[in-house]
């Protein structure tokens, strides 16, 4: 079974409209968790890394937040734009296993 | 021009033979990673390396193999042995040894492998 569980699978949006994206992991114990994007055909790139005590994160447009009572996570695209296009992947680490647990991600489709 | 050098971008083998892929970093990581993505999945991890002169099995290693002579260097080899090697693989860096410190992960461009 996955420990990290993204949805929506895809989704469609127009561009400036908001979205939001959900993770929801089983990993423990926790140390981590991570949202990339990835263009087709090229490697992932971080957004945000946050640890137990930080419940939101910023990096420009992008916004995560993660609540780690529920072990839950999500990433808000404000105002989106064409170049969103891509999938967001959710990475989850945990304490003292050098693994980290890759949600399948979220395919993101911005149209003018 | 720092980062991560994954070469080639796309390469095509005929079933049965062998092929080698190329990482090579200059941000002086220590650590090193080959994953598999195939459509619809997760990234799998199938080697890693925290060191030079070692490294360790990922949760797919079978039909794999890899070396670490160089810090900067940790090509992964795709043996006849991998069942179903048609896949985009991704290496990896982090500045730290353990990952799941906040260490933060890079990947390289990837390369896909078509094999028939």
């Amino acid at each position: 079974k996955n420990q990290v569980e993204q949805s929506p699978q895809s989704l469609i949006i127009l561009e400036g409209k908001n979205c939001t994206l959900q993770c929801n992991y089983t990993v423990s114990p926790f140390s981590n968790l991570r949202w990339y994007k990835q263009d087709t055909g090229r490697g992932p790139v971080s957004l945000t890394i946050m640890t137990f005590s930080e419940n939101t994160k910023s990096n420009g447009r992008y916004t995560a937040t993660l609540d780690a009572d529920t072990k839950q996570s999500s990433l808000h695209i404000t105002a989106s734009q064409l170049s969103d296009s891509a999938s967001y992947i959710c990475v989850v680490s945990a304490r003292g296993n050098n693994r980290l647990a890759f949600g399948k991600g979220n395919q993101v489709v911005v149209i003018p | 021009d720092g980062g991560i050098t994954q070469s080639p971008k796309y390469l095509f083998r005929k079933e049965g033979q062998n092929v080698t892929l190329s990482c090579e970093q200059n941000l002086n990581h220590d650590a090193m990673y080959w994953y598999r993505q195939d459509p619809g999945q997760g990234l799998r991890l199938i080697y890693y390396s925290q060191i030079v002169n070692d490294f360790q099995k990922g949760d797919i290693a079978e039909g794999y193999s890899v070396s670490r002579e160089k810090k900067e260097s940790f090509p992964l080899t795709v043996t006849s042995a991998q069942k179903n090697p048609t896949a985009f693989y991704l290496c990896a860096t982090t500045p730290g040894q353990k990952i799941s410190s906040s260490y933060e992960q890079y990947f390289g461009p990837g390369t896909r492998l078509t094999v028939t």
